[in-house]
C-alpha cells in the first residue's frame, strides 16, 4: 500500500485559505486519493476524493499534479469549526481497507 | 438511512473480562471495518469483513482478537481477558459493495465509536 506522508500540524486563522500537502510517492496506477476530517470523540468523515488534476466540492478542493506522487487539500476561508484532524489516504477500489496516516492537526484561531 | 450504529458507545471493563463490541453498516453496505485509536493517536485498521467472510485481518492482534459478520445481524468485535492496554476508541466503517476497479476507492462512513476502558 502506498504510503503516505503529512505535516503534523498547522495553524490558521478564520477566513484564511488553508492548503495541506500529502506525499504518496509510491502511489499505484489504480489508487484513488481521499480525504477524511475527524472531531474530537468522532468518527471520521469524508470529505473529497480525486484521481488527478482538481476535484472541487461544497467543502473543499483536492490538487493532484500530474505525477500524483502529491495532493494537496485545499480549504477555503476556514472557520473555528474548521479545527480537525485531516487524513490522507491512498487506495484502491476492493483492495483490503485504506490505512490512516497520523494525520494533520488543524488549529483555527479566531 | 440510518448511519453507521456502533453500541454500546461507552464500555467499563476490569481487566480479564470480555468486550463485545457492535456494528450495524449503514443500508446497502456490505463491507464493514474496524479501526482502533489510542489518544491523541491517528486510526490503526485491524479488520475488513464481508457478510460471513473475512477479507483482511492483518491488523488484528494475534491473540484474544477476534470479529465476525454473520449473515444476519450486526458485526462484532470481541475482545477477550481485556488488559488495559486495550482502553481505546474503537470505531467501524461501512462501505457499498465494489463498483470494479477506477470507479473510485472505497468510501468509508464512520460510527460514533465505542469507547473501551479497562480498569
Amino acid at each position: 500500500l502506498a504510503k503516505t506522508t503529512q505535516p503534523i500540524s498547522m495553524d490558521s486563522y478564520e477566513g484564511q485559505e488553508v492548503n495541506i500537502t500529502c506525499s504518496h510517492n509510491n502511489i499505484a496506477t489504480n489508487d484513488y486519493i481521499t480525504w477524511y476530517q475527524q472531531f474530537p470523540s468522532q468518527g471520521p468523515r469524508f470529505i473529497i476524493q480525486g484521481y488527478k488534476t482538481k476535484v472541487t466540492n461544497e467543502v473543499a478542493s483536492l490538487f493532484i499534479p500530474a505525477d500524483r506522487k502529491s495532493s494537496t487539500l485545499s480549504l477555503p476561508r476556514v472557520s473555528l469549526s474548521d479545527t480537525a484532524v485531516y487524513y490522507c489516504l491512498v487506495g484502491d477500489t476492493g483492495r483490503r481497507a485504506l490505512t490512516f496516516g497520523s494525520g494533520t492537526r488543524l488549529q483555527v484561531q479566531p | 438511512n440510518a448511519g453507521v450504529m456502533q453500541n454500546p458507545r461507552h464500555l467499563v471493563r476490569r481487566r480479564g473480562q470480555e468486550a463485545r463490541l457492535r456494528c450495524s453498516p449503514m443500508k446497502g453496505h456490505s463491507h464493514v471495518y474496524w479501526y482502533r485509536q489510542l489518544p491523541e493517536e491517528g486510526l490503526k485498521f485491524m479488520v475488513y469483513l464481508q457478510k460471513e467472510n473475512i477479507i483482511d485481518e492483518s491488523g488484528m492482534p494475534k491473540e484474544r482478537f477476534s470479529a465476525e459478520f454473520p449473515k444476519e445481524g450486526p458485526s462484532i468485535l470481541r475482545i477477550q481477558q481485556v488488559v488495559r492496554g486495550d482502553s481505546a476508541a474503537y470505531f467501524c466503517a461501512s462501505s457499498p459493495p465494489s463498483q470494479g476497479a477506477m470507479s473510485g476507492a472505497n468510501v468509508l462512513t464512520f460510527g460514533a465509536g465505542s469507547r473501551l476502558t479497562v480498569l
